[in-house]
């Protein structure tokens, strides 16, 4: 089964400073990989997407993302963030075999004034 | 219409009620999902339909059942639920696995 790891619960950066949200995931199948973002008091929002391709995948927002196998990480990256990118970031991954859409346990991005 | 629209927004029920959730989507997907998210935590499947048919259970509890009457609608009925049952309730939708899921805003369930 396929699983997926984001290792920081939080973190707090500066306004307009570089962003990295680590996501590591398991799968013994090829996977699509998703970052979603939730705001509060809102559903859950695609950031963007991997499924195949070009290993940087650029999404909405500023966002962007590294699909790198050797490692099994697809870390997103945002080079300023603002203070509306506060919110809870989920990375999900999802294999060929069924619907399953598996969620990380999310990264609360704070950002500092 | 790229919505998916819950109702209601708020329920608070106690344990002997019988209440159901509501979702609807118009975007002709044929996926269509429930989640469970706990305050700070992560969604958790509950079911995924797919074509009108149950395709995933994730070994919910049976006070818990879903239903897909036609390809726009899916409903959960919530019965004898528990405290810990509180939760927001997120449904979601898309057109094939390595597409997006287009969630709703969800429900926000309080069992007393």
């Amino acid at each position: 089964a396929q699983s997926v790891t984001q290792l920081d619960s939080q973190v707090p950066v500066f306004e307009e400073a570089p962003v990295e949200l680590r996501c590591n995931y398991s799968s013994s199948v090829s996977v699509y990989l998703f970052w979603y973002v939730q705001y509060p008091n809102q559903g859950l929002q695609l950031l963007l997407k991997y499924l195949s391709g070009s290993t940087l995948v650029k999404g909405i927002n500023g966002f962007e993302a590294e699909f790198n196998k050797s490692q099994t990480s697809f870390h997103l990256r945002k080079p300023s963030v603002h203070i509306s990118d506060t919110a809870e970031y989920f990375c999900a991954v999802s294999d060929l075999r069924d619907d399953k859409i598996i969620f990380g346990k999310g990264t609360r991005l704070h950002i500092l004034p | 219409d790229t919505e998916v629209t819950q109702t209601p927004k708020h329920l608070v029920m106690g344990m002997t009620n019988k209440k159901s959730l509501k979702c609807e989507q118009h975007m002709g997907h044929r996926a269509m999902y429930w989640y469970k998210q706990k305050a700070k935590k992560p969604p958790e499947l509950m079911f995924v339909y797919s074509y009108e048919k149950l395709s995933i259970n994730e070994s919910v509890p049976s006070r818990f059942s879903p239903e897909c009457p036609n390809s726009s609608l899916l409903n959960l009925h919530l019965h004898a639920l528990q405290p810990e049952d509180s939760a927001l309730y997120l449904c979601a939708s898309s057109q094939a696995n390595q597409e997006k899921l287009f969630f709703g805003s969800g429900t926000q369930l309080s069992v007393l």
